[in-house]
């Protein structure tokens, strides 16, 4: 069966430090993987997407994400996190040929000033 | 840009109570979808759409029917509302494409008592 795993709860960084959060699926294929970001009382927005073809994804507020089949993980990165990107943020999987997404269980970040 | 609105942020409804959950997007997308999101256990579809008056069940469809007359809205119905139904619920809409990402709602933060 497909499965998404975000085995972070919970992380906290301090503003400027580096950031990765981690995403591993199981899946047969390789299927459409998405980050979503989830600010307090919102719903979610698209940070990035990746489907095919180079594996390391640009999205926007400067994240991005690396596809590695071998290790079956798509963990989203970013450089120097900002206090506004404290967040939830949600791995996804959609399965090619079907309307179905399956959505991790979410990493909650918390910036440290 | 995708605008997916739904009609309440917070409702407080009874046990027992008949509840719609409103849902109208604005970029002619065919598939809609609504999902429940609890903390710990991420987003899980309840019924999603994929023309008008076409719909499917999701993965916790029990307690729960839907309506699609238009292809802009999506309604979400609670016959009889229970404790347990209380939960933020997600609306989200995308184009026709498997590829194609999701674009959601602020959410509906429904407490039944």
């Amino acid at each position: 069966a497909q499965s998404v795993t975000q085995p972070d709860i919970h992380i906290t960084v301090s503003e400027g430090a580096s950031l990765e959060l981690r995403c591993n699926y199981s899946y047969g294929a390789t299927p459409y993987l998405f980050w979503y970001v989830q600010s307090p009382g919102q719903g979610l927005q698209l940070l990035l997407k990746y489907f095919s073809g180079d594996t390391l994804v640009q999205g926007i507020k400067g994240f991005e994400a690396e596809f590695k089949r071998s290790q079956s993980s798509f963990n989203l990165r970013k450089p120097s996190v900002h206090w506004s990107d404290a967040a939830e943020y949600f791995c996804a999987v959609g399965a090619p040929g079907t309307y179905k997404y399956i959505f991790g269980t979410g990493t909650r970040l918390k910036v440290l000033a | 840009d995708v605008k997916v609105t739904q009609s309440s942020r917070y409702l407080v409804k009874r046990t027992g109570e008949k509840v719609f959950l409103e849902c109208v997007q604005d970029m002619d997308h065919e598939n809609m979808f609504w999902y429940r999101q609890d903390p710990g256990l991420g987003l899980r579809l309840i019924y999603f759409s994929y023309d008008v008056k076409m719909k499917e069940k999701g993965d916790i469809p029990e307690g729960y029917s839907v309506s699609r007359e238009k292809k802009e809205r999506f309604s979400l119905i609670l016959e009889s509302a229970s404790t347990n139904q209380t939960s933020m619920y997600l609306c989200a809409s995308r184009a026709t494409g498997f590829n194609s990402p999701l674009h959601f709602g602020n959410g509906t933060r429904l407490t039944v008592t």
